[in-house]
Parts: C-alpha cells; sequence; structure tokens
C-alpha cells in the first residue's frame, strides 16, 4: 500500500505563508488516481483543502482557493501545499491522502501547522 | 453546498453492544459518493466503508453501511473496545468535492 508523509515548518508567522510536503513512497505520483490535502483545526472536524492529478490539473475548495496552491513534483515522487496570508483560523493537523473511488482512502499520519507570532 | 448531518453527537455504549450512526444529506447524494471513516485521538482518520455500503480492505465485517438519498447509516454489529472513537461521514462533489460531517464520538458507557 502507499505510503504518505507530511513534512514541512510546524511554525508560521501570521500572514506568512504555509508550504507543506507530501512524499509518496511503496508507489508512484504518477498512479491513476488524485491526490489530496485535508486539514482538522485542534477538536475539530474534517476540512478537504483540495487535490492534484500528476498531470498537474487540480481541484481547490472554494473557501481556500485564492490563497491556495497544489503542485506536483514528479522526479521527487511527491506533491505540495502552499497557503498564504496564514491567519490563527489555519491553526491544524495536515494530512494528505488518496483520493480514489470518490473517498479518500489512504491517509498520512499528519502534522500540525501552528499559524503564531 | 450539500451538508451532511450526523447524529448523535456522541453515543455511549458498552462494549458488545450495537451502534447505530446515522448520517443525513441536505440534499440528495448519489449513494457511490458516501463514505464512513473512524478515527481515533492522535490518529489520521481510517476509510470504513465507501460507495455508502462497501467495506474498505482490512475493515472487520462487524462494520456496515446502508442507505440511500438523504439518510445513511453505519452499523457497528457488536462493539470490540478499539471500536470507541470518532466516526465521520463523507459525501463526494459538486463543490467542493469532498465535505464530512462534523463527526458522531462513540465513547464508552
Amino acid at each position: 500500500q502507499v505510503q504518505l508523509q507530511e513534512s514541512g515548518p510546524g511554525l508560521v508567522k501570521p500572514s506568512g505563508t504555509l508550504s507543506l510536503t507530501c512524499d509518496v513512497s511503496r508507489g508512484s505520483i504518477s498512479s491513476d488516481h488524485w491526490w489530496s490535502w485535508v486539514r482538522q483545526p485542534p477538536g475539530k472536524g474534517l476540512d478537504w483543502i483540495g487535490e492534484i492529478y500528476h498531470s498537474g490539473n487540480t481541484n481547490y475548495n472554494p473557501s481556500l482557493k485564492s490563497r491556495l496552491t497544489i503542485s506536483v513534483d514528479k522526479s521527487k515522487n511527491q506533491f505540495s501545499l502552499r497557503l498564504t496570508s496564514v491567519t490563527a483560523a489555519d491553526t491544524a493537523v495536515y494530512y494528505c491522502a488518496t483520493s480514489r473511488d470518490y473517498c479518500l482512502d489512504n491517509w498520512g499520519q499528519g502534522t500540525l501547522v501552528t499559524v503564531s507570532s | 453546498e450539500i451538508v451532511l448531518t450526523q447524529s448523535p453527537g456522541t453515543l455511549s455504549l458498552s462494549p458488545g453492544e450495537r451502534a447505530t450512526l446515522s448520517c443525513r444529506a441536505s440534499q440528495g447524494v448519489t449513494t457511490r459518493y458516501l463514505a464512513w471513516y473512524q478515527q481515533k485521538p492522535g490518529q489520521a482518520p481510517r476509510l470504513l466503508i465507501y460507495g455508502a455500503s462497501i467495506r474498505a480492505t482490512g475493515i472487520p465485517d462487524r462494520f456496515s453501511g446502508s442507505g440511500s438519498g438523504t439518510d445513511f447509516t453505519l452499523t457497528i454489529s457488536r462493539l470490540e473496545p478499539e471500536d470507541f472513537a470518532v466516526y465521520y461521514c463523507q459525501q463526494y462533489g459538486p463543490s467542493p468535492l469532498y465535505t464530512f460531517g462534523q463527526g458522531t464520538k462513540l465513547e464508552i458507557k
């Protein structure tokens, strides 16, 4: 089964940019399915952020679209998330996951990102 | 946007009992677009059911999903100690592509 591992800074300053990477192992980023990002604020529920296909095609949550970029690097077998102009409301555990059969069937362990000065 | 409402918010049961969790959609959801997840503290969600009733790989058969239209149910036939967790339903499309219910916490009575 594909394994996913998120990485990136755990602390971002307000108005700064949140950048995370998801490394894909035991599988190829060029597989025939999409790759998603999901976040979960502390003590709250799950929010889908967006997804990308290995071709570079993306789908974004409209609530984040103006601040969001998801990209793929096939040479490194990874995909990335970039969220600009962050506020405390962006503090969350961020997960990467595989999107397949209209669900999210395989998840990374998640990484906590705190927005604070 | 389709809104998913889960009930109850918290369900208190004992091991060995049957659990019935509800997920109601604000408008009709295509059956193949409905999934259920289990999340334990400090862990990522785990896919249990997709297509409303298809168990994901490795999921015990005490977990079952049913429903159509706007009403869906996750049933755990006989609770094991490891089943106490938070459960989320999720639907696909149209925008945003994936939306989740607010979750049901299944706790030990």
